[in-house]
């Protein structure tokens, strides 16, 4: 099985303009979650979406949007960006039981200049 | 809500010397444990996942850990570190969230092997 797949992995953009991350699940896998990860907050949880529908959703503005296709595919947006978006930014997937792995993609790394 | 804590951010050891990263979760009923291992630049790569079918878990380049219970505690071990298990290690926890999968992280240990 192909793993967990993020498209693009390197991004450089200027504060003020937005940016979408895209995310591609393991074949069969309808849970989707993002994290964003930096030096100083570590690994903070976004949201998670599964069958298309935002089941659970941390504590970020609502610059940082997200949806899920009917194929499973997940893509992220920040608008506005700031130089504190500058981040790796994680996407994983599972099937959505609670006992099942979360598999990582290997992350977006965006650079807010 | 669940809660993960690592104890400590920062661990040094001596190649070939014993690996012991903490964590410990807040729960009332057994959980779903994982430890994750991440490599600069890489995304995070399951090390091993305790599911209730036995307390000590084997997982990946000779990492092990025991869910213990009475001390709500999931730690990892290795008995002798090497070079390349110079990583950022996360525990997590996966528990019912009203229905679906909710998954908790620790804050993370960054482990440094000394030569």
């Amino acid at each position: 099985k192909a793993g967990v797949t993020q498209t693009p992995r390197y991004l450089i953009k200027t504060r003020g303009q937005q940016v979408t991350l895209s995310c591609s699940p393991i074949s069969g896998h309808r849970s989707v979650s993002w994290y964003q990860q930096t030096p100083g907050q570590g690994l903070q949880f976004l949201f998670e979406y599964f069958s298309e529908t935002q089941r659970n959703k941390g504590n970020f503005p609502g610059r940082f949007s997200g949806r899920q296709f009917s194929n499973s595919r997940s893509e992220m947006n920040v608008s506005t960006l700031e130089l504190g978006d500058s981040a790796l930014y994680l996407c994983a997937s599972s099937s959505g039981l609670i006992s099942e792995t979360q598999y990582f993609g290997p992350g977006t790394r965006l650079l807010v200049l | 809500a669940q809660s993960v804590t690592q104890l400590g951010s920062h661990v040094s050891v001596s190649e070939g010397a014993l690996v012991l990263l903490r964590c410990n979760y807040s729960s009332s009923v057994p959980p779903y444990l994982f430890w994750y291992v991440q490599y600069p630049n890489q995304g995070l790569q399951l090390l091993l996942k305790y599911t209730s079918a036995a307390t000590l878990v084997k997982g990946i380049n000779g990492f092990e850990a025991e869910f213990k219970k009475s001390e709500t505690s999931f730690h990892l071990t290795k008995p002798s570190a090497h070079m390349s298990d110079a990583a950022e290690y996360f525990c997590a926890v996966s528990d019912d969230a009203g229905g679906y999968q909710k998954v908790t992280f620790g804050t993370g240990t960054k482990l440094q092997v000394i030569p």
